[in-house]
């Protein structure tokens, strides 16, 4: 099975730190997403890597940024946290030619306070 | 991007069979059609996908008239644990479409006893 693991389930932080989130998946997969879901919202894409050190912005990509040095490892950084990025981040990941296909983790619930 | 619209809520008993329908005017000619399928606090889970036709595996199936304006995800026999949201996407499946992938809301499914 596919298996992709958030480095923390729930996480507090106060506003203005800096924020790591981390990421792995363990299948060889080519693209890893990182999203954020609030309610009425639905899941929205932060940003999109499909190889080591390549990325694309999604939809919100304003007050993120990402790092992918390794192939496995694809990490979402706040550079300074404030309270509107209070949310549930969910990181994926698919093989190269699937990428509707996607492989979610549990997710981190982030509170900024 | 092909823009979705699938009803917010539906309800239905155990036992029941479920169509979910999703529709998609303007989708593209290499556009597909995915469906997702997430449990409270947990990450969306892949469940289907098709271009055309129908397709069936031993979770749903998926149906798509031959205009492709719309498709339906079909639960047989529903049980209380396929209480979930459902999501459904349309997208170009190659990577230059990756970083635009929109989940949208999706339509929450009850299932009572």
């Amino acid at each position: 099975d596919v298996k992709v693991t958030q480095s923390s389930r729930y996480l507090v932080k106060r506003t203005g730190e800096k924020v790591f989130l981390e990421c792995v998946q363990d299948m060889d997969h080519e693209n890893m997403f990182w999203y954020r879901q609030d309610p009425g919202l639905g899941l929205r894409l932060i940003y999109f890597s499909y190889d080591v050190k390549m990325k694309e912005k999604g939809d919100i990509p304003e007050g993120y940024s990402v790092s992918r040095e390794k192939k496995e490892r694809f990490s979402l950084i706040l550079e300074s946290a404030s309270t509107n990025q209070t949310s549930m981040y969910l990181c994926a990941s698919s093989r190269s030619g699937t990428p509707y296909e996607q492989y979610f983790g549990p997710g981190t619930r982030l509170t900024v306070t | 991007l092909a823009k979705t619209t699938q009803p917010i809520s539906m309800d239905s008993y155990e036992g029941q069979e479920v169509n979910i329908t999703c529709s998609h005017n303007n989708i593209a000619t290499n556009d597909y059609i995915t469906w997702y399928q997430q449990f409270p606090s947990q990450g969306p889970r892949f469940i289907i996908q098709g271009y055309k036709t129908k397709v069936t595996n031993e979770v749903a199936s998926l149906f798509i008239p031959a205009d492709r304006k719309s498709s339906t995800l079909s639960l047989p026999r529903v049980s209380l644990s396929d209480t979930a949201v459902y999501y459904c996407l349309v997208g170009d499946i190659r990577r230059s479409s990756a970083s635009k992938i929109i989940f949208g809301s999706g339509t929450r499914l009850s299932i009572r006893p």
